[in-house]
């Protein structure tokens, strides 16, 4: 049974790079087709917003809202996979889940529980 | 890309049956059958319910049922038990190959 785990830091200062990392463990490996590894968010009091997916060896696709400042990447040696979020804001305050999406039914079929990282000075 | 429109919440008693809409667009509800639905307990992971407009995953009570109607599709529960509360999201995916989600509704067995 696949499992995903966020790791990072709980608080980003303003202007500076949000970093995270999910380890996905339990017998899948990021580097093989077929699914998609991606990142979602909450604000507090929020719905859900998706901020982009990574297909093994295509460009990752991502939320035109947030593109200019988004980078998702993996690490196939670590089977982990990562986001960066450049000059954050308040705005960006959020809980951060990592997932993965079946390529067949694009749906988000594995979550991990989330990492709540704050914005502030 | 502008999220789905969920009913901030609904409420039902142990035994009735609800049901939560979600409404889209052309461009992803209405675009192709890659609905989903989740369910969400606090500080737990998100569970996918339905995939696929319809489609229950192994494991997942058929007490949870999904359609989808034009632009907007729908999450019904029947026989509502206290374990049902917890908050739905739906997603999409779209024409533009991204994905979009709803804005969440809270169910509340009474």
């Amino acid at each position: 049974q696949v499992q995903l785990q966020e790791s990072g830091p709980g608080l980003v200062r303003p202007s500076e790079t949000l970093s995270l990392t999910c380890i996905v463990s339990g017998g899948d490996s990021i580097s093989i087709g077929s699914y998609y590894w991606s990142w979602i968010r909450q604000p507090p009091g929020k719905g859900l917003e998706w901020i982009g997916s990574l297909y093994y060896s295509v460009t990752p696709k991502y939320n035109p809202s947030l593109e200019s400042r988004v980078t998702i990447s993996a690490d196939t040696s670590k089977n982990q996979f990562s986001l960066n979020l450049r000059s954050v804001t308040t705005a960006d305050t959020a809980v951060y889940f990592c997932a993965r999406v079946g390529d067949w039914y694009k749906s988000f079929d594995h979550w991990g529980q989330g990492t709540l990282v704050t914005v502030s000075s | 890309q502008s999220g789905l429109t969920q009913p901030a919440s609904v409420s039902g008693s142990p035994g009735q049956s609800i049901t939560i809409s979600c409404t889209g667009t052309s461009s992803d509800v209405g675009a192709y059958n890659y609905v989903s639905w989740y369910q969400r307990h606090p500080g737990k992971a998100a569970k996918v319910v339905i995939y696929a407009v319809t489609n229950r995953p192994s494991g997942v009570s058929d007490r949870f049922s999904g359609s989808k109607s034009g632009n907007t599709a729908s999450l019904t529960i029947s026989g509502l038990q206290a374990e049902d509360e917890a908050d739905y999201y739906c997603s999409s995916y779209t024409t533009a190959t991204t994905w979009v989600f709803g804005g969440g509704t809270k169910l509340t067995v009474l």
